[in-house]
């Protein structure tokens, strides 16, 4: 199984609801990323786990919450977004965050996020 | 500080002629370096990596990349393009010494080939 999948693929959410992105693994990658890429754009990184632990968060504000509750899953909690928060939100994994490994990243289908 | 640079925002290619993808890079210490493929809607698909040895990589769907010290670069090549590699061209890097976990995307590129 090489696959990262997301869910939901679309989420359609108000500025005042609350909703969840998951996102799950299977290959025993113990680091887990989240990006977010506008239209057109390179995605931008947003948090990274190590071992279940945050390891990078990039000034990322507090409406977007990360957990990582076991090393198989990734979840990105929203609250109180913004339209301009609408983008593509992917997910992605690699065998571990060592540079010595020089390992590529897998990424999922991304969940296609629109705030109303 | 790591960067990545894709001087072309599109490329237009006939098919079955050879394609080029331009990518340049900025890193201290060794370089890692990643080409990724979108198609539309969808996550990054990986390709193929530079990790060390042959300057010359092989990946999936026919691609390669060569690597180059000397001129920082890493581009994209296949020698005869179909129509279904159209689509949208990331090169990425992961390199230096207190930014190793992250990796950094280039712009994107478009790559178009014509039947």
């Amino acid at each position: 199984d090489t696959e990262v999948t997301q869910t939901p693929k679309h989420l359609v959410m108000g500025m005042t609801n609350k909703k969840s992105l998951k996102c799950e693994q299977h290959m025993g990658h113990r680091a887990m990323y989240w990006y977010k890429q506008k239209a057109k754009k390179p995605p931008e990184l947003m948090f990274v786990y190590s071992y279940e632990k945050l390891s990078i968060n990039e000034s990322v504000p507090s409406r977007f919450s990360p957990e990582c509750p076991n090393s198989s899953l990734l979840n990105l909690h929203l609250h109180a977004l913004q339209p301009e928060d609408s983008a593509l939100y992917l997910c992605a994994s690699s065998v571990t965050l060592s540079i010595t490994m020089n390992t590529e990243a897998f990424f999922g289908q991304g969940t296609r996020l629109t705030v109303v | 500080a790591q960067s990545v640079a894709q001087p072309e925002d599109q490329v237009n290619v006939a098919e079955g002629n050879p394609l080029t993808v331009k990518c340049t890079y900025s890193v201290s210490g060794n370089p890692y370096l990643f080409w990724y493929v979108q198609y539309p809607n969808r996550g990054l698909q990986f390709l193929l990596k530079y990790i060390t040895g042959d300057n010359l990589v092989k990946g999936s769907y026919g691609f390669e990349a060569e690597f180059n010290k000397s001129q920082t670069s890493f581009h994209l090549k296949k020698p005869s393009a179909l129509v279904s590699d159209s689509a949208l061209y990331f090169c990425a890097v992961r390199g230096g010494y207190s930014s190793a976990s992250k990796i950094i995307f280039g712009s994107g590129t478009r790559l178009s080939i014509r039947p």
